[in-house]
């Protein structure tokens, strides 16, 4: 039993490239999640999926795109990164909501230059 | 405009002793709180929360006070030990908001001296 796992754990892109951060959850969670964590910042929600089929905007979404692939993962895509995406991103996963417990990844630390 | 505040960014604490750590909020909308605590190199683990409909909630050495009218909430660790040495986020679920989303403080960093 992983709970949730991350890929990649780090990132170096430059400016304009793109790529995708995959996330997984084996505890048949409905509901997942990605934040980023800026230094010295609290936890913001990017996107999150309620259930399977599902994907909804959270606090900063712009230049983000998700994708609920089945009820097990959820993908973070970044078209066309930019130094301000430099950030760790979690993904974490519930069973349905925010009045259940999340169970957070380790994080992927990426690093636009 | 932060919605949850914590307003302490570090705190040390001898072993044994007790912990307090501190979270104001905004939101009236606000109706269920709660604390994670975060390893470095880690993701946030859940630690305790409490419901807008209570007072106190209790999980072994961690309890959480809720102060509705002066919209503050507090984690007490007693007694405190060096393994609780980690960053310690405040987070806010808005009723108003859908129930997916929760609102977070900027975390207060807690050490434990031995």
């Amino acid at each position: 039993n992983a709970g949730v796992t991350q890929t990649p754990k780090f990132q170096v892109l430059k400016t304009g490239q793109s790529m995708t951060l995959q996330c997984a959850q084996d505890m048949n969670h409905n509901s997942m999640y990605w934040y980023r964590q800026d230094p010295g910042m609290g936890l913001r929600l990017i996107y999150y999926s309620a259930s399977e089929g599902t994907t909804d905007k959270g606090e900063v979404p712009n230049g983000y795109n998700v994708s609920r692939l089945n009820k097990r993962e959820f993908s973070l895509r970044l078209e066309s990164a930019a130094p301000s995406q430099t950030s760790v991103y979690f993904c974490a996963s519930s069973e349905q909501g925010a009045l259940y417990e999340q169970y957070f990844g380790p994080g992927t630390r990426l690093t636009v230059t | 405009d932060q919605q949850v505040k914590q307003n302490s960014p570090s705190l040390s604490v001898q072993e044994g002793r007790i912990s307090i750590l501190n979270c104001d909020y905004t939101n009236s909308m606000f109706d269920y709180f709660l604390w994670y605590k975060k390893y470095p190199a880690e993701g946030p683990t859940f630690l305790i929360s409490i419901s807008s409909i209570k007072d106190k909630n209790e999980d072994g050495r961690f309890t959480v006070f809720l102060n509705k009218s002066a919209k503050h909430l507090s984690l007490h660790i007693v007694p405190s030990q060096p393994g609780d040495s980690a960053v310690y986020f405040c987070a806010a679920r808005d009723s108003g908001a859908g129930s997916y989303q929760l609102t977070f403080g900027k975390g207060t960093k807690l050490s434990v001296i031995p």
